[in-house]
């Protein structure tokens, strides 16, 4: 039973236009979600976050889109750059575990060509 | 500040026979994580330790899965004996505080992963 899905497993955009990659989620108790970003022969590295208080959180060209009601957040990458392109990981977690682990969805591999 | 470490980078064994794999998390994280990723699917949580303590251990697929963390220190997860589904790439990840708030989740720093192979 995945809880976090990322339906699109590839992307490909051209340098200088918006990436959009999606995620849906199913477990009404997640409350904060992530973005990690991963290249090949490297471990996810943290991108960007939002809490279930807000709808928006931008930090640079990386903003990330809740929809609550539709249990569905995005990110959004503009412009987009070559050096974007690596996997990209939607993660969740719930305020009921205290522990903070993180439940990740498949990834999205953003091919971004100059 | 050295990152999260992992050891080996790449393991290639028979099944049924044994391997463990090693991670060092940040100096200073309580909080330590091991997820795994078979086969290009999610990353999926295996298990959490604080400090030495094992604070939520839900993801471990089996009890051919042993996780320890000595001293609260670095941890190993040794698996015995290996089975071919056992594939995949192991990843540490380890944090400060290992909150989760309304306000966000403590940030989890993710070290290069092991990348078993089981023939």
């Amino acid at each position: 039973d995945q809880q976090v899905k990322q339906n699109s497993p590839s992307l490909s955009v051209q340098e200088g236009r918006i990436s959009i990659l999606n995620c849906d989620y199913t477990n009404s108790m997640f409350d904060y979600f992530l973005w990690y970003k991963k290249y090949p022969a490297e471990g996810p590295t943290f991108l960007i976050s939002i809490s279930s208080i807000k709808d928006k959180n931008e930090d640079g060209r990386f903003t990330v889109f809740l929809n609550k009601s539709a249990k569905h957040l995005s990110l959004h990458i503009v412009p987009s750059q070559p050096g974007d392109s690596a996997v990209y990981f939607c993660a969740a977690s719930a305020i009921d575990n205290q522990g903070g682990k993180l439940i990740f969805g498949q990834g999205t591999e953003l091919s971004v060509k100059p | 500040e050295a990152g999260v470490t992992q050891f080996p980078s790449h393991s290639v064994i028979e099944k049924g026979q044994t391997v463990t794999l090693r991670c060092d998390p940040i100096s200073g994280h309580d909080n330590l994580y091991w997820y795994r990723r078979v086969m290009g699917k999610e990353i999926k949580f295996l298990l959490h330790f604080v400090k030495e303590s094992k604070q939520d251990e839900s993801g471990m697929p089996n009890n051919r899965f042993l996780a320890e963390r000595t001293g609260g220190t670095y941890s190993t997860l040794k698996v015995q004996p290996a089975e071919l589904e056992d594939s995949g790439v192991y990843f540490c990840a380890s944090s400060q505080w290992g909150l989760a708030t309304i306000s966000g989740t403590d940030t989890q720093y993710f070290g290069p992963g092991t990348r078993l192979t089981v023939l």
